[in-house]
């Protein structure tokens, strides 16, 4: 079956701009989750969706990131005001939920923020 | 993550020899342990997990052994193959946090 599925998988853009990175999880997967990824570093969490119920944002490190998943499927981590700091791998995983933990991750998003 | 410690950062071992990456955390309430390995250009993919109530785990040639009382956990690769060459990540959740990788090199 299809894995989980990210787009777009490069982005570019200018500082000061806003970005919309989005996620389609593994079919029927409850629990979605967020991180950012620098290079040659573990992922680091930012926020996490069981159905459509965000669980936890202690992660995102500004009010400058947020993210939805208005009907508990597909999500959207959109950052406002884009500055140079925010260029990273962004990543997004999925697990079935139900007190499974085995999370299965995206390909990711480059972002590059110029 | 900083509740999550790893090492060594990174390892080179040859074709055949086993490699050991430990990890320690912080986070008592932490109750799943998974390990992930990552290739160039890829997510990290899951290889074997353990939880709390569990010792130890094997999976052909991977094992990870887990001590709650120490608070720590390692895996275990014997007969270790080119293949097996990439990144490898241990985490710990009840938060989600992330050890900061092992780079494992198999010399053929």
């Amino acid at each position: 079956g299809a894995g989980v599925s990210q787009s777009p998988r490069y982005k570019v853009t200018k500082r000061g701009q806003d970005v919309a990175l989005r996620c389609d999880p593994i079919s029927g997967h409850v629990s979605l989750y967020w991180y950012r990824q620098a290079l040659g570093q573990g992922p680091e969490f930012l926020t996490y969706f069981n159905y459509e119920a965000q669980q936890d944002k202690s992660g995102l490190p500004n009010d400058r990131f947020s993210a939805e998943r208005p009907e508990g499927s597909i999500s959207t981590l959109t950052i406002q005001r884009t500055e140079q700091r925010d260029s990273a791998m962004y990543r997004c995983a999925s697990s079935s939920g139900r007190g499974a933990y085995e999370q299965y991750f995206g390909p990711g998003t480059r972002l590059t923020v110029t | 993550g900083e509740n999550v410690e790893q090492h060594p950062s990174t390892l080179s071992v040859q074709e055949g020899d086993s490699a050991v990456i430990k990890c320690t955390y912080s986070d008592s309430a932490s109750n799943y342990f998974p390990w992930y390995k990552q290739e160039l250009g890829k997510g990290p993919q899951l290889i074997i997990d353990i939880r709390s109530n569990v010792g130890e785990k094997k999976d052909q040639r991977i094992a990870v052994t887990l001590n709650k009382t120490a608070k720590h956990f390692s895996l275990h690769i014997t007969e270790t193959q080119p293949e097996d060459s990439a990144v490898y990540f241990c985490a710990a959740l009840n938060k989600f946090y992330f050890g900061s990788g092992t780079k494992l090199n198999v010399k053929p």
